[in-house]
């Protein structure tokens, strides 16, 4: 079984560009977050998906950052304009949907940005 | 506010040495537990993790962490490391029963002389 994959997996962008990432979850699961580390901090939470439903955005920076999963599969997140701040390593996790119990998170390798 | 506090940034080990991370966290209710690890070049992964029952939980690769519900604790511990457990390690904990985001640590970096 294929676990969860992002592309791509380094970006350099400038100041002002625009970046899209993409992540993948595993085949089946309707959960989809995303997750940011900054150079030197702690992984912070982003945003959840449900199916194709935002459940939680509380960790979204600010307006600057766009994320969708249009159809409930994929998912992309768009930085526009990108700032020197945002550079870090952008994680996407996803976990099944279920109504009770555990629910154990995979993560993909992560996508690397840098804003010069 | 949640949050989950890990004692060391930087931890330097050698080989056979017994490993000890510390990890304390505060949220408001019954809460699940994660240690994730990170090795150089590679996925963060799942070491173990404790949702209910026994508050001995025993990982891969030799791991173990123990659950002190009244020092909102879960220490990792090793006896024995290997120069291949040179990694990141992240506590991490979510709400019990639940689907919501995961709470992380800043990390601690195992480094492992031979």
């Amino acid at each position: 079984e294929a676990g969860v994959t992002q592309f791509p997996s380094h970006s350099v962008i400038e100041k002002g560009q625009t970046v899209t990432l993409r992540c993948d979850p595993i085949s089946g699961h309707d959960n989809l977050y995303w997750y940011r580390r900054v150079m030197g901090k702690e992984i912070k939470f982003l945003l959840h998906f449900v199916k194709e439903s935002k459940q939680d955005e509380s960790g979204m920076p600010n307006n600057r950052f766009l994320a969708e999963r249009t159809g409930g599969t994929y998912s992309t997140l768009k930085v526009q304009p990108a700032e020197l701040e945002d550079s870090g390593v952008y994680f996407c996790a996803s976990s099944q949907l279920r109504a009770s119990g555990s629910n154990e998170q995979f993560f993909g390798p992560g996508t690397r940005l840098t804003v010069l | 506010a949640q949050s989950v506090s890990q004692h060391n940034h930087h931890v330097i080990l050698s080989e056979a040495a017994s490993l000890e991370l510390g990890c304390n966290y505060s949220y408001g209710g019954t809460v699940n537990l994660f240690w994730y690890v990170q090795y150089p070049g590679q996925h963060l992964q799942l070491l173990l993790k404790y949702f209910s029952g026994d508050p001995l939980v025993k990982g891969i690769k030799g791991f173990e962490a123990e659950f002190i519900k009244s020092k909102f604790s879960f220490n990792l511990r090793k006896p024995s490391v290997q120069w291949s457990d040179t990694a990141e390690y992240f506590c991490a904990v979510n709400m019990y029963s639940s689907a919501s985001k995961i709470i992380f640590g800043s990390g601690t970096r195992l480094s492992i002389r031979p």
